[in-house]
């Protein structure tokens, strides 16, 4: 088990709501990232955050967004959801030195479905 | 698109046996990640190798990384029933997140 933990669990929501997903880094740990895994698939690179500022961006639209906090705990927000939305969102801690990404340790993950 | 990919998708075997996955990927990398996920769980770190590293152990597992061929294995020696999960390569090519790219999986069944 990682220091990482993620809430909710589980969520369900409609097509066109937002949904706003929690991620406790690691202690002593200054990045997080965030990804996206559809079934069957490996996890799809959302953005990183290191530091509170946005240090890298996958192929994913703006409507998917994020914040980190001075505790290094970390938000992903998703705006005018879609059905393909549906997937296990994971976020991953790591001592980071300016976006490098070493060892990553990942949160169990919270499984939206959109409806 | 996924720069690592898993070669096989899927592979059963008998307890005991062992298990050898490949990962090959296209560009260069500062290192490669093998990550263990257990039914739509989180991921496990299991090993990082280096671009500089062309063999590492631990435990009963064996990562190779052949940087001229860009390709990777992981072998799992006397596989045990708790290593059924799907396995993941995950490359590191450079310093932004968006370099960190999971390649489809290979789904292991150790069978008792």
């Amino acid at each position: 088990e990682t220091g990482v933990t993620q809430s909710p669990t589980h969520l369900i929501k409609t097509r066109g709501q937002q949904v706003t997903l929690r991620c406790s880094s690691q202690s002593g740990h200054n990045t997080v990232s965030w990804y996206q895994q559809a079934l069957g698939q490996g996890p799809q690179f959302i953005f990183q955050y290191y530091r509170e500022e946005e240090n890298g961006r996958g192929n994913f639209p703006p409507r998917f967004s994020g914040l980190q906090f001075p505790n290094y705990s970390s938000e992903l927000n998703v705006n005018a959801l879609e059905l393909d939305d549906s997937a296990l969102y994971l976020c991953a801690s790591s001592r980071g030195a300016g976006g490098r990404i070493d060892t990553q340790y990942f949160g169990p993950g919270t499984r939206l479905t959109v409806l | 698109s996924q720069q690592g990919e898993e070669d096989p998708q899927a592979l059963s075997i008998q307890e005991g046996e062992n298990a050898t996955m490949n990962c090959s990927y296209k560009t260069s990398i500062n290192n490669l990640q093998w990550y263990r996920q257990n039914s739509g769980r989180g991921l496990v770190h299991l090993i990082l190798i280096r671009s500089n590293e062309r063999e590492k152990h631990s435990g009963r597992l064996r990562v190779t990384l052949d940087t001229s061929k860009k390709s990777s294995s992981l072998l799992i020696t006397a596989s045990r029933a708790a290593d059924t999960a799907s396995y993941f390569c995950a490359t590191d090519g450079g310093d932004y997140g968006q370099n960190f790219v999971f390649g489809p999986g290979t789904r292991l069944s150790a069978l008792p």
